[in-house]
């Protein structure tokens, strides 16, 4: 079965860090460029990140600079380190994969928890 | 960048067709043939419905259909079933010199 699994969400404070990790399985995780796309409380999605095969990265304004986007081809796995963060970041995180030539989002994980808050 | 424009809400009768537009500019949906479609029930995460404007991914009933001109987007559910009742959200490819991939802001399309 093709799966997504996020985890490493919790509660952090204003200015702190987090670790998100995506742990693939079913695909060949190496040969799709992977995203992660946020969601706060009742509201829209937003796109946070994206990750080329080749290792090449993509960032907003919104996160360029704190986020870094990274993967891990011989375990399957997919990260988001999110560094210097703000209640505005507090949201629920999915890693997506991406396919085709116009990256849809194909396959999302269950999403993983994140609350920026003193 | 901004967000892709979408109707806060639409509605249908069962078996009625309902359309959702998605607006956006020459840089993102009128620049590229690269619109996707997600359908989102509550708590649960995005499903893929169309890709690439009109593309349907296996599995996606034929009731769901894409289309574009210019710079807005659309989509048709056809046959309103009351499983449609979710969230619709469109996404756009924007170039890797900007925002990589830009969002709507979504619609609530309620079957009545």
């Amino acid at each position: 079965e093709v799966q997504l699994v996020e985890s490493g969400g919790g509660l952090v404070q204003p200015g702190g860090s987090l670790r998100l990790s995506c742990a693939a399985s079913g695909f060949t995780f190496s040969s799709y460029d992977m995203h992660w796309v946020r969601q706060a409380t009742g509201k829209g999605l937003e796109w946070v990140s994206a990750i080329g095969t080749a290792g090449d990265t993509y960032y907003p304004g919104s996160v360029k600079g704190r986020f870094t986007i990274s993967r891990e081809n011989a375990k399957n796995s997919l990260y988001l380190q999110m560094n210097s963060l703000r209640a505005g970041d507090t949201a629920v995180y999915y890693c997506a994969r991406a396919s085709g030539a116009s990256d849809a989002f194909d396959i999302w994980g269950q999403g993983t928890m994140v609350t920026v808050s003193s | 960048q901004s967000a892709l424009t979408q109707p806060p809400s639409a509605s249908g009768s069962p078996g009625q067709s309902v359309t959702i537009s998605c607006t956006g500019t020459s840089s993102d949906v009128g620049g590229y043939n690269y619109v996707s479609w997600y359908q989102q029930h509550p708590g649960k995460a995005p499903k893929l419905m169309i890709y690439e404007v009109s593309k349907r991914p296996s599995g996606v009933p034929d009731r769901f259909s894409g289309s574009k001109s210019g710079n807005t987007a659309s989509l048709t559910v056809s046959g309103l079933q009351a499983e449609d009742e979710a969230d619709y959200y469109c996404s756009s490819y924007a170039g890797s010199n900007n925002f990589y991939v830009v969002f709507g802001g979504g619609t609530k399309l309620t079957v009545l």
